[in-house]
């Protein structure tokens, strides 16, 4: 079945520690989105991609780099520059930028600083 | 101003009762908008698509009135199964960047 794949759903790491969060989709979609949600907040969106090889910061994107080397795989990577970094982390896509479909989420990651 | 407001709630309805909310938006230039629904500790599902006016499905109705710069969700004869966070979706930057609301959360009791 066609989707997309986040791993892991729960994370944990030591203050001062880089991680790597996976996001792979089978959809043949373009565009790909990462999104941060506190508890009780909406999403808010970090970074996206509408093409390989290219991505653009969001509104919270301090702290937080990712990459698109392959169509379908948007890694984020949360750096220790990244102050308060415990979140639920949701990755999603879409058919093609600029166009009106829908987007499809993963199931998220669990991330806590302990 | 805000990209995307929601009101948070939370909306607390008895079971069968009718009940809309708002989401406002900044861009004027936004042509699509989406309703949808994120269960407690989930991702968020699409619930509703709204292109033009406004979409009809089923008890969910969802309205674009582009003048005032808001879509609404009504939803008719609440279920229990209705209760959830609602969120808004608009496009901005030429429909590249998805811009969420907060949310809205419902509580439909018995």
């Amino acid at each position: 079945d066609g989707g997309i794949t986040q791993s892991p759903k729960y994370l944990f790491r030591k203050e001062g520690q880089n991680v790597t969060l996976s996001c792979e989709q089978n959809l043949n979609h373009d565009a790909m989105y990462w999104y941060r949600q506190d508890p009780g907040q909406g999403l808010r969106l970090i970074y996206y991609s509408q093409i390989v090889n290219d991505f653009q910061k969001g509104d919270i994107a301090e702290g937080y780099s990712v990459s698109r080397e392959k169509k379908e795989s948007f890694p984020l990577t949360v750096t220790s520059a990244q102050k308060n970094p415990t979140a639920f982390y949701l990755c999603a896509s879409r058919l093609a930028p600029g166009n009106t479909g829908e987007l499809f989420f993963g199931e998220g990651s669990r991330l806590t600083v302990l | 101003r805000k990209e995307v407001e929601q009101d948070p709630g939370p909306f607390n309805v008895p079971e069968g009762a009718t009940v809309a909310f708002n989401c406002t938006y900044s861009n004027s230039a936004s042509q699509s908008f989406f309703w949808y629904r994120q269960d407690c500790r989930k991702e968020p599902k699409l619930l509703m698509s709204v292109y033009s006016s406004g979409n009809e499905d089923g008890r969910f109705t969802a309205q674009l009135n582009r003048a005032s710069q808001y879509i609404s969700l009504l939803i008719r004869d609440s279920k229990l199964s209705d209760s959830a966070t609602y969120l808004c979706v608009v496009p901005f930057q030429g429909a590249q960047k998805l811009v969420f609301g907060q949310g809205t959360r419902l509580t439909i009791n018995p």
